[in-house]
């Protein structure tokens, strides 16, 4: 099956900064790339994907690469704000199951 | 758009009984829809596949006879945890597919915190 790891688990940045999740995945089948936001108590929320046919989206502040022959993609956030700390997972998948990694910790320090 | 809703939020139930919980699609029907288990500190773990008018598929390690899913119709998912034990003790989450999107994008629910004594 689709095995996805994501780095860093944790990581800490100063109001302000941009934050870069990384995520690789193993089957080169996988086509679809979603990233979800958790915070504390609650259930995930979809805040970007991305498809196999492109390498780049953007929405606002948060932004997702693809590289396909790598098999990688990455989450970025500019200008973090307090509100951006949560916990933050990739998954990928192809059809309908997805793949979750294991969660990057963000906090954004004021 | 696009929002699910999970009942009950939280529950504490006796180590025995059974619990059942509520997973619906308030404004898309959902052919399909998941349910993930998630512990403290961990990520989510995919239990099952609900079909609405089918059977599930569930995962292996996950019996099928313990976590009993009914998906009676396009907006209506229930997880009902049988015997309930301390171990099942964890964050059970919704995901539920937007047929008419046809799209492989999954909206999750709130969760719901199943704690058993």
């Amino acid at each position: 099956g689709e095995n996805v790891e994501q780095h860093p688990s944790t990581l800490s940045v100063q109001e302000g900064d941009s934050a870069v999740i990384k995520c690789t995945y193993s089957d080169s089948a996988s086509n679809y790339f979603p990233w979800y936001k958790q915070e504390l108590g609650k259930g995930p929320q979809l805040i970007i994907d991305i498809r196999s046919n492109v390498g780049e989206k953007k929405d606002q502040r948060i932004a997702v690469t693809l590289n396909k022959t790598a098999k990688h993609f990455s989450l970025h956030i500019t200008e973090t704000q307090p509100e951006d700390s949560a916990v933050y997972f990739c998954a990928a998948s192809k059809g309908y199951k997805l793949s979750f990694g294991a969660g990057t910790t963000v906090t954004v320090r004021a | 758009g696009a929002v699910v809703s999970q009942h009950p939020s939280r529950v504490i139930c006796k180590s025995g009984t059974s619990v059942k919980i509520e997973c619906r699609s308030l404004d898309f029907q959902a052919t399909t829809m998941f349910w993930y288990r998630q512990f403290p500190k961990q990520s989510l773990m995919l239990m099952a596949t609900s079909n609405e008018g089918s059977k599930a598929t569930y995962e292996q390690g996950v019996e099928k006879d313990k976590f009993l899913i009914n998906h009676a119709s396009l907006t209506l998912s229930t997880l009902t945890v049988t015997s309930a034990h301390p171990e099942d003790s964890s964050f059970y989450i919704c995901s539920a597919r937007d047929v008419s999107a046809r799209t492989d994008t999954q909206y999750f629910g709130p969760g719901t915190r199943l704690t058993v004594l």
